[in-house]
């Protein structure tokens, strides 16, 4: 019973390296999320994706990038990390919009630029 | 627009003492109401969800929190709590139509032996 997974854990890179963080669920969620959480102020949505094919900019998009190439899966990239973007990323997934739906979430991936 | 706020960052209670906290949103429209946990090291988890109906809501873990409108608070409660409740509590809103949800900061629960 997978649910949400997250690859990968931890990640330290050097400023200016690009890199992608992987989402899985199995849960055939059409809505899928990337937050990323830092001490004191909660989880800020950076992308969203409501379906297959579709990607939407969330509260901090800047120096992010998203696909959903398949239903199953989100990825999100860094193409030039900086050291602001030290955090810990969720990926999170819903059955349907409305916002009454719960949403699930993945273990995190700690990620750390130098 | 929605904004959450959790009024406390940590709360320490002594083991097997009762423990309340507080979330309070800005908007009065229609909104449906959670209450996440996080355990260290880990995602966040669903401990309880308010829609419509009874304003008083029972999650998991023997938890509950009473939505109250006038006020526009969602205060999540335990009668009783145990060291492994040891974690931190996020409450989220989202408004009726909406799918995106407005997260507080988040309150740490520190139980003392």
């Amino acid at each position: 019973n997978a649910g949400v997974t997250q690859t990968p854990k931890f990640r330290v890179l050097k400023t200016g390296q690009s890199m992608t963080l992987l989402c899985a669920q199995d849960m055939n969620h059409e809505y899928m999320y990337w937050y990323r959480q830092d001490p004191g102020m909660g989880l800020r949505l950076i992308h969203y994706s409501v379906g297959e094919g579709t990607t939407a900019k969330g509260e901090v998009p800047d120096g992010y990038n998203v696909s959903r190439l398949k239903k199953q899966n989100f990825l999100l990239g860094l193409e030039s990390a900086a050291p602001s973007q030290t955090s810990v990323y969720f990926c999170a997934s819903s059955y349907s919009s409305g916002g009454n739906q719960p949403q699930h979430f993945g273990d995190g991936t700690r990620l750390s630029i130098l | 627009a929605q904004s959450v706020t959790q009024l406390d960052s940590q709360v320490p209670v002594f083991e097997e003492a009762p423990v309340e906290l507080r979330c309070n949103y800005s908007s009065s429209v229609s909104v449906y109401l959670f209450w996440y946990v996080q355990y260290p090291n880990q995602g966040l988890q669903l401990l309880l969800k308010y829609l419509s109906g009874s304003t008083l809501v029972k999650g998991i873990n023997g938890f509950e929190a009473e939505f109250n409108k006038s006020q526009t608070s969602f205060h999540l409660r335990k009668p009783s709590v145990h060291i492994s409740d040891t974690a931190e509590y996020f409450c989220a809103v989202s408004d009726r139509g909406n799918y995106q949800l407005i997260w507080g900061a988040g309150t740490k629960l520190i139980i003392k032996p």
